[in-house]
């Protein structure tokens, strides 16, 4: 079974411009959730979606983070523009639908070098 | 609010020792508990999780975790330590209705 797959794994950028990052979750899984994982830090959750509609995005910066999941699969999380502050590993996780037990499946993430 | 605290940075255990890696959380109402292992430059990978009935939940790699209600704890345990065990792990609590919380984690060495 293929796991979750993000693109770019790198990228830096300079403060003030622009990045999107990619996810295709596992084939079948509703649920998909982006985290943002800073140096020295567990995972916070930024979004969550159930199939193409948002469940959860209390914690994510509205001012400059954006995310869609059009046709409820493969989802991008955008930041525009970005800071310092964002330079951090996003990962992007699935699971099937229902219970809030079920498990969550990781992918590798992208690391974000703001400078 | 929900919370779960990881008070070890770090933990250091020769090979073949049993290891302990400790969680302790804060929620309302019966938690979902989870432990997720991190290797360099991968993301995280379950391990095991508590959802209820047994307090001793086995998962991959020979790991086991102990649910204790009364401490509030879900420590991970393993007999015999590897030297490929070191790595980061992660705690993780979610309530039924809310999100799921990540601990800061902890790294483990195992020493040859």
């Amino acid at each position: 079974e293929a796991g979750v797959a993000q693109s770019p794994r790198y990228k830096i950028i300079e403060k003030r411009q622009s990045v999107a990052f990619w996810c295709n979750p596992i084939s079948g899984h509703a649920t998909l959730y982006w985290y943002q994982q800073i140096l020295g830090q567990g995972p916070k959750l930024l979004i969550q979606f159930q199939n193409n509609g948002v469940v959860d995005d209390s914690q994510l910066p509205k001012d400059r983070f954006s995310a869609e999941r059009l046709k409820g699969v493969d989802s991008t999380l955008k930041i525009q523009p970005a800071k310092l502050e964002d330079s951090a590993v996003y990962l992007c996780a699935s699971s099937f639908a229902g219970p809030p037990a079920n498990t969550q499946y990781f992918g590798p993430g992208t690391r974000l070098t703001v400078l | 609010a929900q919370s779960v605290a990881q008070p070890e940075d770090q933990v250091n255990v020769a090979e073949g020792n049993p290891l302990t890696v400790k969680c302790t959380y804060s929620v309302s109402g019966n938690p979902y508990l989870f432990w997720y292992v991190q290797y360099p430059n991968r993301g995280l990978q379950f391990l095991l999780k508590y959802i209820t009935g047994d307090n001793l939940v086995k998962g991959s790699y020979g790991f086991e975790a102990e649910f204790n209600k009364s401490q509030t704890s879900f420590h991970l345990k393993k007999p015999s330590a590897l030297v490929s065990d070191s790595a980061l792990y992660f705690c993780a609590v979610r309530a039924r209705d809310d999100k799921i919380i990540f601990g800061k984690g902890t790294r483990l060495h195992i020493l040859p």
